[in-house]
């Protein structure tokens, strides 16, 4: 079955530690986005990807990387600048066309501070 | 003021009740509209594109209103099954498709 897949599904971070999160599609989509979610609120963009090799910084990039390196993965990492880690993570992909296709989600990531 | 803003809810209705959301968006050159659905502590999930002329999917209707700057969404005949988070989003036709996200209205739907 095509979709997205986030793995893991739970993760705990030290203070100081960096941690990676994983997002995998096999929907053949060239973009890519992550988002972040806090209780009771909406999403929040990260940071998205057109192509391979090509990122663009979303609404609240400061503390997060990422990486394109092959079109089915972007990975994000929530560096130790992250403050404030403690959220849903979403990943998602679209067509890229000329006209904006609806975006798909993986089931996520929650991230806690340990 | 937010790019895109729904109404803030919560709604709570009885099951077979008729209910309606609205969203209203700032950017005037926004080009594509959809309505996702998240179930509590689930990832969201395409319920349906909004277009120019309005659309509709058994129970669910989506409209358009370009002048006013709104889409909205009517349930009919609500089921316990429709409670949830109904978000709003709308995209530019550049950038990727990003898109701008609502926070969300919830919906209770009560036997």
């Amino acid at each position: 079955d095509g979709g997205i897949t986030q793995s893991p599904k739970y993760l705990f971070r030290k203070e100081g530690q960096n941690v990676t999160l994983s997002c995998e599609q096999n929907l053949n989509h060239d973009a890519m986005y992550w988002y972040r979610q806090d209780p009771g609120q909406g999403l929040r963009l990260i940071y998205y990807s057109q192509i391979v090799n090509d990122f663009q910084k979303g609404d609240i990039a400061e503390g997060y990387s990422v990486s394109r390196e092959k079109k089915e993965s972007f990975p994000l990492t929530v560096t130790s600048a992250q403050k404030n880690p403690t959220a849903f993570y979403l990943c998602a992909s679209s067509i890229v066309a000329g006209v904006s296709q609806p975006q798909h989600f993986g089931d996520g990531t929650r991230l806690s501070i340990l | 003021r937010k790019e895109v803003e729904q109404d803030p809810g919560p709604f709570n209705v009885p099951e077979g009740a008729t209910v309606a959301f609205n969203c209203t968006y700032s950017n005037s050159a926004s080009q594509s509209f959809f309505w996702y659905r998240q179930d509590c502590r689930k990832e969201p999930k395409l319920l349906m594109s909004v277009y120019s002329s309005g659309n509709e999917d058994g129970r669910f209707t989506a409209q358009l209103n370009r002048a006013s700057q709104y889409i909205s969404l009517l349930i009919r005949d609500s089921k316990l099954s429709d409670s949830a988070t109904y978000l709003c989003v709308v995209s530019l036709n550049t950038n990727a498709g990003k898109s701008t996200f609502g926070d969300g209205t919830t919906l209770t739907v009560k036997p």
